[in-house]
């Protein structure tokens, strides 16, 4: 199936400890992204890459790190969880029309939702 | 912060009615919208999407409409089934380059 997939789709874990979310994409997008969607549903814009460039990166902590080791694939490191960082977390990927970024219309994946104990 | 808001949290509907979900925009500059919808445990499912240069545009039992004089932006689903019980919310690119900026959602719950 063409998706965007994450895991895990759940994580639980205590203050402090490190984590990492995956996530892949097999549509053939360029830009990929890191969405949080805190507890009211307010979904904000984390991270964006480009063909594995940082794009976007909207005063996240430095814990919060991604990675990027191919346009298919985006992941996202935290150090030092919080409890704070409790959420959900959404990857998504749009397509661009050649080097132009769109910034449209992105495709999620299911999210994976994050408790810090 | 959020440019995009909604002037409703939730909507509740009979199966069978046209529901009319509302967003309001604070950016004039904004060139593009778009429609998602989130079902419990899922990721958002794009709906439909409109540019600023349009003012209407229309998709299976779905259709969009933009009036930029009041920055208003509002989602009509015609018949509405049990199915279409979530969260939609509305998000808008401000100019080329930038994210998407989502609203609050509203919770539309559908009875039978």
């Amino acid at each position: 199936d063409t998706a965007v997939s994450q895991t895990p789709k759940y994580l639980v874990t205590q203050m402090g400890n490190d984590k990492s979310i995956k996530c892949e994409q097999n549509l053939g997008h360029d830009t990929m992204y890191w969405y949080k969607q805190d507890s009211k549903k307010f979904l904000k814009i984390m991270f964006s890459y480009n063909n594995k460039e940082l794009i976007i990166n909207e005063t996240v902590p430095n814990r919060f790190s991604p990675k990027s080791p191919d346009k298919a694939h985006l992941n996202l490191h935290i150090n030092s969880l919080e409890l704070g960082d409790s959420a959900v977390y959404f990857c998504a990927s749009s397509p661009t029309k050649g080097p132009i970024l769109l910034n449209e219309k992105l495709f999620f994946g299911s999210g994976t939702q994050l408790s810090v104990l | 912060g959020e440019s995009v808001g909604l002037h409703l949290p939730t909507l509740s509907v009979q199966e069978g009615d046209n529901s009319i979900i509302n967003c309001a925009y604070s950016n004039s500059a904004s060139d593009y919208f778009i429609w998602y919808k989130q079902e419990s445990g899922k990721g958002p499912q794009f709906i439909i999407d409109i540019r600023s240069n349009m003012d209407k545009r229309q998709g299976q039992r779905v259709t969009v409409l933009l009036n930029k004089t009041v920055k208003h932006l509002s989602l009509q689903i015609a018949a509405t089934q049990p199915g279409d019980s979530a969260v939609y919310f509305c998000a808008e690119k401000v100019e080329a380059g930038t994210a998407l900026i989502f609203g609050k959602g509203t919770t539309l719950s559908v009875s039978s």
